[in-house]
């Protein structure tokens, strides 16, 4: 059973715009965090937000978190090809991911 | 700091051979874990660790052993492997006496069991 689910599974935009992609979850969590994969790479940290924040801001990124509807959403502005990874979501008990959101950024 | 190292990068077997991939971290973090990631499913958990002496299942243990004898290393072992462990692996840790610790990845290890 995954923990965190991603949504949507694939996302393209153009340069410049903004990406959202959302989480879901099942259980109470502490917090929940978010990663970057670039391919064939391991994942690395982007942020973190705990379950009394509401939202959380780190440069270019954005995460909100309901917990009521347990969800979360991730909002990258001013997208740039470097951006162009899959996304996942994990919360903290049993550290479990989603499938991700695989991001592609069109010049 | 090296973070967490994996090794090998790269290795294949034949179906029945055994092999141990190895995790080390020299962050002194008392949570590690194993995933494996093939294509299309993310990442799923195989086997994590609390801390040094302490194993348990993830999500996908079947067909991989671990152990933990010290707090740096937490290897993955194949006792029998078999075509369906062709994957990605990889293995994290983080210092879970924090809740706001994020997970530390290595590169991975890519096996092809043929």
């Amino acid at each position: 059973s995954q923990q965190g689910e991603e949504d949507p599974q694939a996302l393209s935009i153009q340069e410049g715009e903004n990406a959202t992609m959302n989480c879901s979850y099942k259980t109470s969590i502490n917090n929940l965090q978010w990663y970057r994969q670039n391919s064939g790479r391991g994942l690395v940290h982007l942020i973190l937000i705990r379950s009394n924040e509401r939202e959380k801001h780190s440069g270019r990124l954005r995460v909100t978190l309901d917990t009521s509807k347990k969800s979360s959403s991730l909002l990258i502005t001013a997208s740039r090809a470097a951006d162009t990874a899959s996304y996942f979501c994990a919360t903290w008990d049993k550290i479990i991911f989603g499938k991700g959101t695989r991001l592609h950024i069109l010049p | 700091n090296a973070g967490v190292t994996q090794t090998p990068k790269f290795q294949v077997l034949k179906t029945g051979q055994s092999m141990t991939l190895q995790c080390a971290q020299d962050m002194n973090h008392e949570y590690m874990s194993w995933y494996r990631q093939d294509p299309g499913m993310g990442l799923r958990l195989i086997h994590y660790s609390v801390g040094a002496g302490i194993t348990d299942q993830g999500e996908v243990p079947h067909g991989y052993n671990v152990s933990r004898s010290t707090t740096e290393d937490f290897p993955l072992r194949l006792l029998s492997a078999a075509p369906s462990q062709t994957s990605v692996y990889f293995c994290a840790s983080c210092d879970k006496s924090s809740y706001n610790s994020p997970l530390h990845f290595g590169n991975g290890t890519r096996l092809t069991v043929t």
